[in-house]
């Protein structure tokens, strides 16, 4: 079975500083998706940012921005710029790619992320 | 655009009650999950649908049926309410597509279990 591990439970970044936060998986497939999925207080759960794992090129979204290594099943977020606004849980989440299949996320533990001012 | 609606938004159930969480979508979505999420933890699959009529296990279904009468509608039942089952609860859906397509979540359901 799949797995996601985020082997950070918490991080804090000062505002206007870049953090970044760790997930590993793992998995036999060779076609998959990874995403970051952020969940503020308001328990929303908003998608920051996806990769293919197809596509060598990593992934960016404005501030947000990944590093995917696919051989050692690393998939990193960084936030550049960070704004008080990030402060939430971030979850990594992985999917196979099925043809016209349901996408079963497996998600990750959590990292909480702390701005300070 | 409504997207994807959960009711009721908090519930508080007696041991061995029973409750329908109720999901539905305005995006004509092929695909709707149901996740629970527990204190601390990332969210966990626990029934899905391709389609209309069409439903399969996740991760964790014991405890929990699911059924999809309409492209729109995706209930969850909890039959005996146990206290293990006290989790927020989110459904979402998603396109019909190769699986880059992000899924669309409702803002939560949380239940307790007494």
């Amino acid at each position: 079975a799949q797995t996601v591990t985020q082997s950070q439970p918490e991080m804090s970044v000062q505002e206007a500083e870049t953090v970044t936060l760790s997930c590993t998986y793992d998995t036999s497939e060779s076609d998959y998706y990874l995403f970051w999925y952020k969940q503020p207080p308001s328990r929303q759960m908003i998608l920051v940012i996806r990769q293919e794992a197809y596509k060598q090129q990593n992934a960016t979204e404005n501030r947000f921005s990944v590093n995917f290594q696919k051989a050692a099943k690393s998939f990193s977020l960084k936030i550049s710029d960070s704004q008080l606004g990030d402060a939430a849980m971030y979850f990594c989440a992985y999917s196979l790619g099925i043809i016209q299949g349901a996408q079963k996320l497996v998600f990750g533990q959590g990292t909480r992320l702390t701005i300070n001012p | 655009n409504a997207g994807v609606t959960q009711t009721p938004k908090f519930r508080i159930l007696k041991i061995g009650q029973s409750m329908t969480l109720q999901c539905t979508q305005d995006m004509n979505h092929n695909y709707m999950y149901w996740y629970r999420q527990d204190p601390g933890m990332g969210l966990k699959l626990i029934y899905y649908s391709v389609g209309a009529g069409i439903t399969d296990k996740g991760e964790v279904p014991n405890g929990y049926n699911v059924s999809r009468s309409t492209t729109e509608d995706f209930p969850l039942r909890l039959e005996l309410a146990a206290p293990s089952q006290t989790s927020v609860y989110f459904c979402a859906s998603s396109t019909r597509d190769r699986g880059n397509q992000p899924q669309h979540f409702g803002d939560g359901t949380r239940l307790s279990i007494l």
